[in-house]
């Protein structure tokens, strides 16, 4: 079983879409979540930290569920640029506290 | 602008050729890290450098060698690669024990062996 697992997607959303992704994590001793935000060809960009009682953040809300060992991302009224791959990404003191990265999902808004 | 900075930006290089990937961060981060990304793969783990001291070696092969001189620096020496290293290279780096530890990367090293 791979460490990090994410929606294999691609999602092909129209604009103003709601859209969720979900990820899994194997390692139950993972303490810190995050979302990436990774264009093509370009570096990834933290997204938003996800704390174990939700957070928000304008259109974008994450949730962790450390029973389940899951993670979502909402996002709401899709915008254009919204189109690029997102990436799970968890920490956890066993790994070395290496940060271990999900495949992605990619998402595309389309007009 | 993330605080990390790459060159260059683009490699070409032949499997006989020698050449260095160079990382600076302005964060005053005390971790760095080199991440290689194939196409249509997850990031993966090459080398931790934390405090300076190299702390994991993600069974790289010997083609590639690192170095980091101090904590505001990294390099990735590359010498007789493979076409199969062809990807996209990625510095990081971030604050080991800060609050609320996150990774910064560079914008990246594209990277062709012919």
């Amino acid at each position: 079983r791979k460490e990090v697992e994410q929606d294999p997607g691609p999602f092909n959303v129209p604009e103003g879409a709601t859209v969720a992704f979900n990820c899994t994590y194997s390692n139950s001793a993972s303490q810190s979540f995050f979302w990436y935000r990774q264009d093509c060809r370009k570096e990834p960009k933290l997204l938003m930290s996800v704390y174990s009682s939700g957070n928000e953040d304008g259109r974008f809300t994450a949730q962790l569920n450390r029973a389940s060992q899951y993670i979502s991302l909402l996002i709401r009224d899709s915008k254009l640029s919204d189109s690029a791959t997102y990436l799970c990404v968890v920490r956890a003191a066993n790994y070395g506290q290496n940060f271990v990265f999900g495949p992605g999902t990619r998402l595309s808004v389309l007009p | 602008e993330t605080g990390v900075t790459q060159t260059p930006r683009h490699l070409v290089m032949g499997m006989t050729n020698k050449k260095s990937l160079k990382c600076e961060q302005h964060l005053g981060h005390n971790a760095m890290y080199w991440y290689k990304q194939s196409a249509k793969k997850p990031l993966e783990l090459m080398f931790v450098y934390s405090l300076e001291e190299r702390v994991e070696n993600n069974s790289v092969p010997s083609r590639f060698s690192p170095e980091c001189p101090n904590s505001s620096h990294l390099f990735l020496h590359l010498h007789t690669l493979q076409p199969e290293d062809s990807a996209l290279y990625l510095c990081a780096s971030s604050q080991v024990r800060g609050i609320n530890e996150k990774l910064f990367f560079g914008s990246g090293t594209q990277l062709s062996v012919l």
